[in-house]
């Protein structure tokens, strides 16, 4: 199965909004609500931000949102802050009628 | 709190085996799926494979089939990872995370924190 399709970086000022995509096919990111967001800073293991499209887990801020239209989810982080400058993965159910996950290609979020 | 504990960094020859081990505390082994993922340096997530710790069984992706075994020990709540005829392309962080639904929803929501595995002659 081939990787999510997401844009390589994106940028936003302190307390602006910045929107992620995440494009895969109807087989995967459109045929199920199976699409999780993960946030990794340099040096660090990923951290789960939102899982089944757009629930979040405790802890995780509610400036972060996941939505999903068709073929393609996204993840919209509200009131940019310093420590969201990270890497951004998306991931989803690979379509495949088994356990395969498949992972976006990443996002660089800088915070200018 | 759920954690997972993952030996350490590996150094191997080209078409050697690694073998990492992640062990699991503060939650029932058992109940939830752990899942591989790599990363290369400076490259993207990659998932390579889960196991149900419950029953054993295994799932890899396609491209680690026949190369990549995965398993566990209930009684440390420990799970394996072993990559044989390893190449140059395998150098990478190799994290295992677990699954976070008591079902299977293709998601982890608890990480280690990464074995580095350097392959080089």
């Amino acid at each position: 199965q081939s990787a999510l399709t997401q844009p390589p970086s994106a940028s936003g000022s302190p307390g602006q909004s910045v929107t992620i995509s995440c494009t895969g096919t109807s087989s995967d990111v459109g045929d199920h609500n199976y699409v999780s967001w993960y946030q990794q800073h340099p040096g660090k293991a990923p951290k789960l931000m939102i899982y089944e499209v757009n629930k979040r887990p405790s802890g995780v801020p509610d400036r972060f949102s996941g939505s999903k239209s068709g073929n393609t989810a996204s993840l919209t982080v509200s009131g940019l802050q310093a420590e969201d400058e990270a890497d951004y993965y998306c991931s989803s159910y690979a379509g495949n009628n088994n356990f395969d996950v498949v992972f976006g290609g990443g996002t660089k979020v800088t915070v200018l | 709190q759920v954690q997972l504990v993952q030996s350490g960094a590996e150094v191997k020859k080209p078409g050697a085996s690694v073998k990492v081990s992640c062990r699991a505390s503060g939650y029932t082994f058992t109940s939830y799926y752990m899942h591989w993922v790599r990363q290369a340096p400076g490259q993207g997530l990659e998932w390579m494979g889960v196991i149900n710790p419950y029953r054993g069984g295994t799932s890899f992706a396609q491209k680690f089939q026949g190369r990549l075994t995965i398993m566990r020990d209930t009684s440390t709540s420990t799970v394996y990872m072993e990559l044989s005829s390893l190449r140059s392309e395998d150098t990478a962080i190799y994290y295992c995370a677990k699954e976070g639904s008591d079902d299977y929803y293709y998601y982890m929501d608890v990480w280690g924190k990464g074995t580095t595995v350097t392959v080089s002659s």
